[in-house]
């Protein structure tokens, strides 16, 4: 079946700092990938996607690649900002209607 | 509206009793999505509509569980006799289509908690 796993957390660590959470999935065929945040006392939200092969998602200063032959869509910043502190979730949808998510991972950047 | 809406944001409720949960897509949205996210866990899939339809149910824990959908428009969620382990965020979100780069909005939640 599809399936997504992403780095466990926590992850803590200092504004500026780089950041990466991986995540790799399983998945027939040619799924969609997402990266989901959800902000403390807010609803989740799409932080970035991408469709194809090959394709980056960015948005934030985040981005993220899609990567067939790893099977894998890791999330990465450059430099981080204690409003980046959120959990973060990889998510895919094998092109019909199930989107699969993956366990969150809880970043906290201190200042 | 502007976004997806949930209510109520929290209830609390005794074992046994019957909850439900309601979700208000964004208007014109054909897909419905129900989740459940229990404390430090990832999200759960539980059911989806195609409009008013369920194709797929199975994300369904029990059949103390249902859920129905009017249209395009408002969908419930039903928790029967609940239980403690019923106890998490119920999470709605819904996108234009049911195909698979179409983003989901998520409503904030609805927490359940069974005393």
């Amino acid at each position: 079946g599809n399936s997504v796993t992403q780095m466990e957390g926590p992850v803590t660590l200092s504004e500026e700092a780089f950041l990466t959470i991986n995540c790799t999935y399983t998945a027939t065929g040619y799924p969609s990938l997402f990266w989901y945040v959800q902000y403390p006392g807010e609803g989740l939200q799409l932080l970035l996607k991408a469709t194809k092969a090959d394709d980056k998602g960015s948005n934030k200063g985040f981005e993220a690649t899609y990567r067939k032959e790893t099977t894998s869509f890791h999330l990465e910043k450059g430099s981080v900002q204690v409003s980046d502190s959120a959990v973060y979730f990889c998510a895919l949808n094998p092109n019909d209607y199930k989107l699969s998510f993956g366990a969150g991972t809880t970043v906290t950047v201190r200042a | 509206g502007a976004g997806v809406s949930q209510s109520p944001s929290n209830k609390v409720t005794e074992k046994g009793k019957d909850v439900e949960l309601r979700c208000d897509p964004i208007s014109g949205h054909t897909a419905l999505y129900w989740y459940r996210q229990r404390l430090g866990q990832g999200l759960e899939f539980l059911i989806y509509f195609q409009g008013n339809s369920a194709p797929d149910k199975s994300g369904l824990p029990s059949d103390r569980f249902s859920a129905e959908r009017t249209g395009e428009s408002v969908s419930t969620l039903t928790i029967q006799r609940t239980q403690q382990e019923d106890s998490a965020v119920y999470l709605c979100a819904s996108s234009p289509y049911f195909t698979g780069g179409s983003e989901a909005f998520f409503g904030q939640g609805t927490r359940l908690t069974v005393v």
